[in-house]
């Protein structure tokens, strides 16, 4: 079974541009969360989806923002970027997202680099 | 809200020593624990959670944490590392419940660098 992959693995913009990252989750998975990893704050929860659902959200500003597609596919995208959204940005699948059931499986992440 | 402190960032150890990570959770409500191992370049993969009953968890490859709810404490370790062992590590909490989704909140990671 191929694992979560995350699309594209490097990207680079400049500071005000917008950006979309793409996840694809395990097959059959219907959860489909997202975090940042940066050096200074680390791993930080962004948001969560369900069934194209928004179920859980991070502290990030409206900037941040994602859905879920029928497919279980989910985008996120950061608006007017700042220097500080340089980070890695990492997706997670589930089957239904229930912590105490599933186990959460992590894909390799997109390194955002703005400039 | 629930937190996580990992108290070492960085835990230098010879190859075939014991090693202990430490982590410690505040949370107002119960909480299922977790760790997570992240190797170069990689992302993050389970190494091992508490949900409920037996305090003590074990992983496939050597490694176990004890779940302490009096010191709300969930440290890791293993009696013996390998080279292969160096990563970055982090202990992880999210409140229990039928519904509540993975909404995890992380340490900021411990580093563990094994050395022949």
């Amino acid at each position: 079974k191929a694992g979560v992959t995350q699309t594209p693995r490097y990207l680079i913009k400049t500071r005000g541009q917008q950006v979309t990252l793409s996840c694809s989750p395990i097959s059959g998975h219907r959860s489909v969360s997202w975090y940042q990893q940066t050096p200074g704050q680390g791993l930080q929860f962004l948001f969560e989806y369900f069934s194209e659902t928004q179920r859980n959200k991070g502290n990030f500003p409206g900037r941040f923002s994602g859905r879920q597609f029928s497919n279980s596919r989910s985008e996120m995208n950061v608006s007017t970027l700042e220097l500080g959204d340089s980070a890695l940005y990492l997706c997670a699948s589930s089957l239904a997202g229930l912590a105490g059931v599933d186990t959460q499986y992590f894909g390799p992440g997109t390194r955002l680099t703005v400039l | 809200a629930q937190s996580v402190t990992q108290l070492d960032s960085q835990v230098p150890v010879f190859e075939e020593a014991p090693v202990e990570l430490r982590c410690n959770y505040s949370s107002s409500v119960s909480v299922y624990l977790f760790w997570y191992v992240q190797y170069p370049n990689q992302g993050l993969q389970l190494l091992l959670k508490y949900l409920s009953g037996s305090t003590l968890v074990e992983s496939i490859n050597g490694f176990e944490a004890e779940f302490n709810k009096s010191q709300t404490s969930f440290h890791l370790r293993k009696p013996s590392v390998h080279i292969s062992d160096t990563a970055e590590y982090f202990c992880a909490v999210t409140r229990r419940g039928s519904n509540s989704g993975y909404a995890l909140n992380f340490g900021k990671g411990t580093s563990l660098l094994v050395t022949p």
